[in-house]
C-alpha cells in the first residue's frame, strides 16, 4: 500500500525564481494539504485541495499556489521565491475532505533559497 | 486566531520513566485531536487521534482529552531511547460537513536518557 510520495526530496533555489513541487496522495485518498514547517517550528497550513478545488488557504500571500488533478494527485507553486520561504513542505493525505480523519504526511521537500 | 500551545521543552526523562507531553488549545469548539512523532530531518508520523473526554491507550501511549479544560495530553510509558523525537500536537476544529484547518502546535522535544 502506497504511503503519500512527494518529489523531489531536496532543492536548491534562489531568490525570485519559481518552484513546482508535488505530491501523490496514499492509495485510497481524495484530500491533500500542504504545510511549511520552518526549523523548531510546527507544521503551518497552507492550503487543502478537494476534489480538484482549494477548499481552505491559511495565511500565506498569493505566491504560493496550487492544484489538485483528477487522480488527486496535487502541486505545489511558489512564486517569486524569498530566503524565508525555506523551510520543509510537507504534502498530507486524509480521506473525504473531512479534518476528523487523520492525515498521513509524505517525506517532504527540503527547500532551500540561496 | 486560534492557537495550540505546547511545552517547547527540551524534555528529558530516564529511560523506563513515563514521559508527560501536554498541550492546550484556544477553540472551545475543537473536536478532533491527533499527536504526531516527528525524528529529527523526518516527516509527521501519526500516534494517536483521539476525539471523545477521557484516556485512549495504543501500547505504550495513552492520549487524554479534557474539553471542558481544552487540554489534551500524551503519557508515554517505559519510555525508551527510541521515543526520542518532537511530539506535535494537532487540533481541527471543523463540525459536521463544514471544514476548517488542522492546526499545529511547536511540539515538544522529547530525549529519553539511556
Amino acid at each position: 500500500d502506497a504511503g503519500v510520495t512527494q518529489s523531489p526530496t531536496h532543492l536548491i533555489k534562489t531568490r525570485g525564481q519559481q518552484v513546482t513541487l508535488r505530491c501523490s496522495p496514499k492509495s485510497g485518498h481524495d484530500t491533500v494539504s500542504w504545510y511549511q514547517q520552518a526549523l523548531g517550528q510546527g507544521p503551518q497550513f497552507i492550503f487543502q485541495y478537494y476534489e480538484e478545488e482549494e477548499r481552505q488557504r491559511g495565511n500565506f500571500p498569493d505566491r504560493f499556489s496550487g492544484h489538485q488533478f483528477p487522480n488527486y494527485s496535487s502541486e505545489l507553486n511558489v512564486n517569486a521565491l524569498l530566503l524565508g520561504d525555506s523551510a520543509l513542505y510537507l504534502c498530507a493525505s486524509s480521506y473525504n475532505g473531512q479534518g476528523h480523519q487523520p492525515q498521513h504526511f509524505g517525506d517532504g521537500t527540503r527547500l532551500s533559497i540561496l | 486566531q486560534k492557537e495550540v500551545e505546547q511545552n517547547s521543552g527540551p524534555l528529558s526523562v530516564p529511560e523506563g520513566a513515563i514521559a508527560s507531553l501536554n498541550c492546550t488549545y484556544s477553540d472551545r469548539v475543537s473536536q478532533s485531536f491527533f499527536w504526531y512523532r516527528q525524528y529529527s530531518g523526518k516527516s509527521p508520523e501519526l500516534i494517536m487521534s483521539i476525539y471523545s473526554n477521557g484516556d485512549k491507550e495504543d501500547g505504550r501511549f495513552t492520549a487524554q482529552l479534557n474539553k471542558a479544560s481544552q487540554y489534551v495530553s500524551l503519557l508515554i510509558r517505559d519510555s525508551q531511547p527510541s521515543d526520542s523525537a518532537t511530539y506535535l500536537c494537532a487540533v481541527y476544529s471543523g463540525v459536521g460537513t463544514s471544514y476548517d484547518k488542522v492546526i499545529f502546535g511547536p511540539g515538544t522535544s522529547l530525549s529519553v536518557i539511556p
